[in-house]
């Protein structure tokens, strides 16, 4: 019963660099989403996807590109990766959105961007 | 925009009951109301949810007043293991969309 699981859970790159956060879940949910959380600021989506080939952008979409080949797999790219953006990533999945459904959430990516 | 306001933090002694109040006043008629909460290092998890009146499960209960322009979460005696931060959502954000705004939670320390 892995759940959803998220990888690298610690990451450090450089200013410029590319980096993929990726995020695995085994439940078949439709709905998968990522966050970010900074001091201060709580979490902020960065982008959701409803189902495979389907994404919609959140509050924070900048700097980020987001893909669904597969329905369990939802990975984060930071195509030039700058110091705004250490933080650290959530990744979370819900079933279906029907009906107002909970979201589950992965353990987390702490990235810092040198 | 169902925009949500909560306290800061909160302090409160093991045994206690807790109430974290969050306001919400131009919530939509579809929406619901949603509770998380998350320890540190850890994601948030889900812990109650309510769209009028009194919902109660195993570890909360969250009562809705009829004008639903407010909410409150009750944790009945705390323990040490209920520090965390509280987020209180109301949404999703729009029509259409599963966009939801946990803004930056209700900080609880439970102290012994």
């Amino acid at each position: 019963d892995a759940g959803i699981t998220q990888s690298p859970r610690y990451k450090i790159t450089e200013t410029g660099r590319q980096v993929t956060l990726m995020c695995h879940q085994t439940w078949s949910h439709s709905y998968m989403f990522w966050y970010r959380q900074d001091l201060g600021h709580g979490l902020r989506l960065i982008y959701y996807s409803a189902a495979a080939d389907i994404t919609d952008k959140g509050e924070v979409p900048d700097g980020y590109v987001v893909s669904r080949s597969k329905t369990e797999n939802f990975p984060l790219t930071l195509e030039s990766a700058t110091r705004s953006q250490t933080s650290v990533y959530f990744c979370a999945s819900s079933e279906s959105m029907g009906k107002i459904e909970t979201q589950y959430f992965g353990p987390g990516t702490r990235l810092l961007v040198l | 925009l169902a925009k949500t306001t909560q306290p800061i933090s909160m302090d409160s002694y093991e045994g206690q009951e807790v109430n974290i109040t969050c306001s919400h006043n131009n919530i939509a008629t579809n929406d619901y109301i949603t509770w998380y909460q998350q320890f540190p290092s850890q994601g948030p998890r889900f812990i109650i949810q309510g769209y009028k009146t009194k919902v109660t499960n195993e570890v909360a209960s969250l009562f809705i007043p009829a004008d639903r322009k407010s909410s409150t979460l009750s944790l009945p005696r705390v323990s040490l293991s209920d520090t965390a931060v509280y987020y209180c959502l109301v949404g999703p954000e729009a029509s259409g969309t599963y966009k939801y705004i946990f803004g930056t939670g209700t900080r609880l320390k439970v102290l012994a």
